[in-house]
């Protein structure tokens, strides 16, 4: 069975940076690409980026380019997403998500608080 | 970016009910269009990938139709534990932007 379960309540401040981590379990992480999705309180779901699980390509929304690099450690079995230069703007919940088909699965999602 | 267009953005409904929503792309995005659903707290669940195909566990209830910009997620008789936020999505071309999501409430 897949299961994706992430890392915890993250608080941070101000122009620090936050690191997420999806550690996967019931397939072979290689096969499949992890999407990083956040859920700001009111708004929208929001597609950050995505990692190619075998080859480690990444893609990343334009809206996170330069702020967000999303990497995987295969022997792991797990990615990580870490966004930096905080701001209030980026308190929401993060989530990974599965292909097979798209984001078919999802980690229980990361709660990242940004406040001075 | 494609633009992505829920309607309506709160709809109240009774158990039984049929429910239809619906989502417009701002460019058409062929048969590329999800739809989940949300609960507080949870989350999304994927119900529907490539515009009609029910992922695997979903009811039968729950069917989406359409292509290119115009799409609808249809609940035909409404459960109680079908209370909650649907999405849509479009995966036809990065980013894979979203609806802003439809509440579906007991009315």
């Amino acid at each position: 069975q897949v299961h994706l379960v992430q890392s915890e309540t993250e608080v941070k401040k101000p122009g620090a940076s936050v690191k997420v981590s999806c550690k996967t379990s019931g397939y072979s992480f290689s096969n499949y690409a992890i999407h990083w999705v956040r859920q700001a309180p009111g708004q929208r779901l929001e597609w950050m980026g995505w990692i190619n699980g075998g080859n480690g390509n990444t893609e990343y929304s334009q809206k996170f380019q330069g702020r967000v690099t999303i990497t995987r450690d295969t022997s792991a079995s797990t990615s990580y997403m870490e966004l930096n230069s905080l701001t209030s703007e980026d308190t929401a919940v993060y989530y990974c998500a599965r292909d097979g088909p798209l984001l078919a699965y999802w980690g229980q999602g990361t709660l990242v608080t940004v406040s001075s | 970016d494609i633009q992505m267009t829920q309607s309506p953005s709160s709809l109240s409904a009774s158990v039984g009910d049929r429910v239809t929503i619906t989502c417009r792309a701002s460019q058409s995005i062929s048969f590329y269009l999800s739809w989940y659903q949300q609960k507080p707290g949870k989350a999304p669940n994927l119900l529907i990938y490539a515009a009609n195909n029910l992922q695997g566990g979903v009811p039968s209830r729950f069917s989406g139709s359409g292509s290119g910009t115009d799409f609808t997620l249809t609940i035909s008789s409404l459960h109680p534990e079908d209370f909650a936020t649907y999405h849509c999505q479009q995966t036809y071309r990065m980013p894979y932007t979203f609806g802003q999501g439809t509440k579906v409430e007991i009315k």
